[in-house]
């Protein structure tokens, strides 16, 4: 099973929609959970970290489930800007390199 | 807003030469990591560096790679002899310290390394 799994996409939703990303991970040792968004050939940025009691930050709203090894992440009122590579990635808490997922990948269309 | 550099942007090289990929964190930053990104997969860990010593790598960081902390500000990944398959994104992060685990990595706009 890989460390981290996502649905690679590509979601294509138009202008205004709410789309939602899912995302789980193999070890329940895990630690840290985030979002990173990467635009295409540019570095990983982090769009937001992801707490247990969920979090929201403006149209982004991300949350995790610990039992289920399975963390979320909706984006709601979609802007052309948005379409980008959304990584899943994790840290484990014992070590501090991260783990990311290969990314699922949301086109914005007017 | 401070950022990671990185430099050259692009490198080309033959195979079995030599490469260095070139850093620099963020002024305050302790901790430093070397990622790679091979084209449409996902970004690995390479190796991660604290207090001027590798603190952990990856199965991919062979004795092929080296990591270098030459002065206060850079921090450099050498490919002794680059194969094929070395041809990827590399990216530099760094981080503060305190909660570690919690803080955000900063990315440089990553060296794409392509090998002939």
């Amino acid at each position: 099973r890989k460390e981290v799994e996502q649905d690679p996409g590509p979601f294509n939703v138009p202008e205004g929609a709410t789309v939602a990303f899912n995302c789980t991970y193999s070890n329940s040792a895990s630690q840290s959970f985030f979002w990173y968004r990467q635009d295409c050939r540019k570095e990983p940025k982090l769009l937001m970290s992801v707490y247990s009691s969920g979090n929201e930050d403006g149209r982004f709203t991300a949350q995790l489930n610990r039992a289920s090894q399975y963390i979320s992440l909706l984006i709601r009122d979609s802007k052309l800007s948005d379409s980008a590579t959304y990584l899943c990635v994790v840290n484990m808490g014992n070590t501090d390199k991260l783990i990311f997922g290969t990314g699922t990948r949301l086109q914005v269309f007017p | 807003e401070p950022e990671v550099t990185q430099t050259p942007s692009h490198q080309v090289t033959q195979m079995g030469q030599e490469v260095i990929l070139r850093c620099v964190p963020i002024s305050n930053h302790l901790y430093f990591y070397w990622y790679r990104q091979i084209l449409g997969q996902k970004v690995e860990f390479l190796v991660s560096f604290y207090n001027n010593e590798i603190s952990e790598k990856s199965e991919i960081f062979d004795d092929q790679f080296s990591v270098e902390r030459p002065d206060g500000s850079n921090f450099t990944l050498k490919i002794r002899s680059t194969k094929l398959e070395d041809s990827a994104m590399y990216f530099c992060a760094s981080v503060f310290s305190g909660e570690l685990r919690q803080e955000t990595q900063y990315f440089g706009p990553g060296t794409r390394l392509l090998v002939l």
